[in-house]
């Protein structure tokens, strides 16, 4: 079955720590994207890739970074500087727009990352 | 002015009932409209999506845009117990890739 797959489904971070969120779609989409969703609140964009090898920043990119060496993977790193990173991370992806009109993402089933 | 608002809730209805379920948006350059549900702990999933003014059915939900008015609405008829969930509004403007969610309206609906 097509799908994107988030792991791991929990994580935990020590202070001082670069964790890794790993996000895999084979579904063959180009764009893929990360969110962040706080209790209570929408989901918010971190970065986000159109195609391979090219990713841009979106609002609260500050302490995180990706990579997008394949187009089936689009991995999340949340870095030491990210001081305040427990939430729950979204990973989607989508088909180009078409016809002028955007597609709709579609979500994988997300990872929780904790503060130790 | 947040890009996109809803109503919190929580919205309770009756088993049975119509929810009516409304977002707003700020950016007039807005396109594409999408409505997910997310179940507690869960990750969000599409319901529908809208393009055009007018209204949209799909099964027991209708998605209704009006552009002048800047507002688009998810109505569930029949409204069963696993519909409970929060609902949220999702906005693109054209040509952009990154998506304007609302924060979500938590909706009950009781047996």
């Amino acid at each position: 079955d097509g799908g994107i797959t988030q792991s791991p489904k929990y994580l935990f971070r020590k202070e001082g720590q670069n964790v890794t969120l790993s996000c895999e779609q084979n579904l063959n989409h180009d764009a893929m994207y990360w969110y962040r969703q706080d209790p209570g609140q929408g989901l918010r964009l971190i970065y986000y890739s159109q195609i391979v090898n090219d990713f841009q920043k979106g609002d609260i990119a500050e302490g995180y970074s990706v990579s997008r060496e394949k187009k089936e993977s689009f991995p999340l790193t949340v870095t030491s500087a990210q001081k305040n990173p427990t939430a729950f991370y979204l990973c989607a992806s989508s088909i180009p727009t078409v016809g002028g009109l955007n597609q709709p993402q579609h979500f994988g089933d997300g990872t929780r990352l904790s503060i130790l | 002015q947040k890009e996109v608002e809803q109503n919190s809730g929580p919205l309770s209805v009756p088993e049975g009932a119509i929810a009516s379920l409304n977002c707003t948006y700020s950016d007039r350059g807005s396109q594409s409209f999408f409505w997910y549900r997310q179940y507690s702990g869960k990750s969000p999933e599409l319901i529908m999506f809208i393009y055009s003014n007018g209204d949209k059915e799909d099964g027991r939900f209708t998605a209704q845009l009006n552009k002048a008015s800047q507002y688009v609405s998810l109505l569930i008829r029949d409204s069963q117990p696993s519909d409970s969930a929060t609902y949220l509004c999702a906005v693109k403007r054209g040509g952009d890739n990154d998506m304007r969610f609302g924060a979500g309206t938590r909706l009950t609906v009781k047996p």
